[in-house]
């Protein structure tokens, strides 16, 4: 079993703050890394799926970046607000076609 | 995108019994997923379940302890048997769709077992 870290565990911001949190993941046999995001309640809902070295993609507020060769990633969201709580989970995507969830960022805007 | 949905949202159940998930898809789709996670865990890979064949089970579960079935491309439904607390997890199902191998995930069934 492969070890997909997160961290922080949780964090609570106020509501317009920036924020960022990291995926660490082995950086060997490297297929893809997907970041989702789960409100309470709802289903995990997908945010990006990286592929390459130095991918950078965004949806709104929120970015991420992606680092194969170190094996970690970065989730930024900018301009904190109270609908972005929710607990942000990664996961790896080995050559093997195993995936392997982070155990989460969880995130509370205070507004 | 592929809207899945589970049944039930929750449940509590006693010791020693069974419960029966279901997870339900709005389109055909080869492989479908059962995932468990526990208070403060990551989220688990239990099994993936092909229609017309056996389901492949990851290492530590075993199909006496999480049965599930596949019948159709769009319904699948895992078993926990003769429960115990340590069974306490949400439980999901889900897919990949499309090209990207994106997951899609149902809302989970948070299960409490007393």
């Amino acid at each position: 079993i492969l070890n997909v870290e997160q961290s922080p565990q949780s964090l609570h911001v106020q509501e317009g703050d920036s924020t960022n949190f990291t995926c660490s993941f082995p950086s060997s046999n490297f297929y893809a890394l997907h970041w989702y995001r789960w409100e309470t309640a709802k289903s995990p809902e997908a945010l990006f799926v990286m592929t390459l070295n130095g991918d950078e993609k965004k949806k709104g507020r929120i970015s991420a970046t992606l680092n194969t060769k170190e094996g970690y990633s970065y989730l930024y969201i900018k301009g904190s607000q109270p609908e972005d709580s929710a607990t942000y989970l990664c996961a790896f995507w080995d050559t093997g076609n195993q995936f392997y969830f982070g155990t989460g960022t969880s995130l509370t805007v205070i507004p | 995108s592929a809207v899945i949905s589970q049944k039930p949202s929750r449940d509590i159940c006693q010791r020693g019994t069974s419960l029966t998930i279901q997870c339900q898809v709005d389109s055909q789709v080869t492989m479908m997923f059962w995932y468990r996670q526990q208070p403060g865990q990551s989220l688990t890979l239990i099994a993936t379940a092909n229609q017309g064949s056996e389901a492949t089970y990851e290492s530590g579960f075993v199909i006496d302890k999480f049965p599930i079935s596949r019948p159709n491309l769009t319904f699948s439904t895992l078993t926990v048997s003769n429960m115990s607390p340590e069974d306490s997890s949400i439980y999901l199902c889900s897919v990949e769709y499309g090209t990207s191998s994106e997951q899609y995930f149902g809302p989970g069934t948070r299960l409490t077992v007393t």
